[in-house]
């Protein structure tokens, strides 16, 4: 079954404490990215990437690390979280014409 | 720029009611994808349809329907009969296919159906 799983899926944290969100598809996908989703703002692109070791900054990159060492995963890294990244997280993985989203991770900053 | 708009923020109904959520959308390609999503209070993104620039045919599977029309840049999204089970948000997204594979979402449109 086609699929882009994400761990975890709730997190709540102290600002400064670095996390890493998972992010895994398993349909051989070059194409993968985060999004965050905030009330009235809709879904905002943070990082993709187009292929192992190929990443680029999306519209509100600022506070995320990502890195692509392999194709299948893409993880998302806080390094020292901040209450304002307060919010839903997706994952997607993409074929030209269709994209496939993870479950999303609520994660909450203290 | 690209830009999708979502004017409508909620929309309250009536059960069986029918209800149409308006996507405006703006573009410099020529080919595109737009997409529907609905977001049910679990929180997961569910895929509607897809749709391409070139196919301007309007599509209808069970009670709903997909009303695009590229001279007013519009991929209106209509619920026929609605349910309860209809509440939710739903978004919609365009992709442009000029090889960043970009999606920029509309901020979406809260419906409430009441029984």
């Amino acid at each position: 079954e086609a699929q882009v799983t994400q761990n975890p899926r709730y997190l709540i944290t102290v600002t400064g404490k670095k996390l890493t969100v998972t992010c895994s598809q398993n349909m051989n996908h070059e194409y993968m990215s985060w999004y965050r989703q905030d009330p009235g703002l809709g879904l905002r692109q943070i990082y993709y990437s187009m292929n192992v070791e190929v990443t680029d900054k999306g519209d509100v990159p600022e506070g995320y690390k990502v890195s692509r060492k392999e194709k299948r995963n893409f993880p998302l890294i806080l390094e020292s979280p901040s209450p304002n990244q307060t919010s839903l997280y997706f994952c997607a993985s993409s074929s030209r014409t269709s994209r496939f989203f993870g479950p999303g991770t609520r994660l909450t900053v203290l | 720029a690209q830009k999708v708009t979502q004017a409508q923020t909620e929309i309250s109904v009536v059960e069986k009611e029918d209800v149409t959520l308006d996507c405006v959308y703006e573009t410099r390609d020529t080919t595109y994808y737009l997409f529907w999503y609905k977001q049910p209070p679990s929180g997961e993104l569910v895929f509607l349809i897809r749709r391409n620039s070139f196919d301007e045919q309007n599509e209808i599977s069970g009670r709903y329907s997909w009303n695009f029309q590229k001279s007013t840049s519009s991929f209106n999204f209509t619920i026929t009969a609605s349910q309860v089970v209809d509440s939710a948000v739903y978004f919609c997204a365009l992709s442009e296919t000029s090889g960043t594979y970009k999606y920029i979402f509309g901020t979406g449109t809260r419906l409430k159906v009441l029984a």
